[in-house]
């Protein structure tokens, strides 16, 4: 049981390229996120999906795409990465556990991106 | 707008010490409040939740207390181990999605 796995673990784009940020989780979870943290600041929600074929936009959704390929699996896109977007990429899933009231979210290593 | 403060923004204990991490919120609505652990070059990790009708509980040597009305939180370290160095994240949630964390205390616990 890996819980969430993300790829790649470090990536170094230059400005305008393009690529797509992998995650994955076998825990079953309907629900998952993609966050980024940049230094001296709490995670942000980039987007989410609730439940498969469903995607919505968090707080800091420009310059992203994403994709809810099936229940397991929830892409990230930069189509045109620039500087600002240098960051570490946190992906996370969540369900119900029995007996609760709210989701706890489990959340991947993280993927470190540096766009020169 | 949302906000989660915590303070001290770092602090530095030495090993089987105690130690308190604040944080004040303006989340609204309210629906839980969450204290996570982050390792370096790690994801989080969740330590606690708490709801509104909840205003202490524990996870072993950490202690989060909860009062909703002044909207403050705090997670205390009893016995502090070099392995609790880490930052530590409060999380303020208003709905199943949406989670308003703060920057997180960096706690480094020296031998």
């Amino acid at each position: 049981n890996a819980g969430v796995t993300q790829t790649p673990k470090f990536q170094v784009l230059k400005t305008g390229q393009s690529m797509t940020l992998q995650c994955a989780q076998d825990m079953n979870h309907n629900s998952m996120y993609w966050y980024r943290q940049d230094p001296g600041m709490g995670l942000r929600l980039i987007y989410y999906s609730a439940s498969e074929g469903t995607t919505d936009k968090g707080e800091v959704p420009n310059g992203y795409n994403v994709s809810r390929l099936n229940k397991r699996e929830f892409s990230l896109r930069l189509e045109s990465a620039a500087p600002s977007q240098t960051s570490v990429y946190f992906c996370a899933s969540s369900e119900y556990l029995d007996g609760l009231s709210y989701n706890e979210q489990f959340f991947g290593p993280g993927t470190r991106l540096t766009v020169l | 707008k949302n906000q989660v403060e915590q303070s001290p923004q770092s602090l530095i204990i030495l090993e089987g010490k105690n130690c308190t991490l604040q944080c004040n919120y303006t989340v609204s609505p309210f629906s839980n409040l969450r204290w996570y652990k982050q390792d370096t070059g790690r994801g989080p990790v969740s330590l606690t939740i708490m709801t509104f009708s909840e205003n202490t509980k524990s996870n072993g040597r950490y202690t989060a207390t909860l009062d909703a009305d002044t909207k403050q939180s705090s997670l205390h370290i009893t016995a502090s181990q070099l392995s609790d160095s880490a930052s530590y994240i409060c999380v303020v949630s208003s709905n199943d999605y949406k989670l308003s964390f703060g920057a997180g205390t960096t706690v480094t616990v020296r031998a």
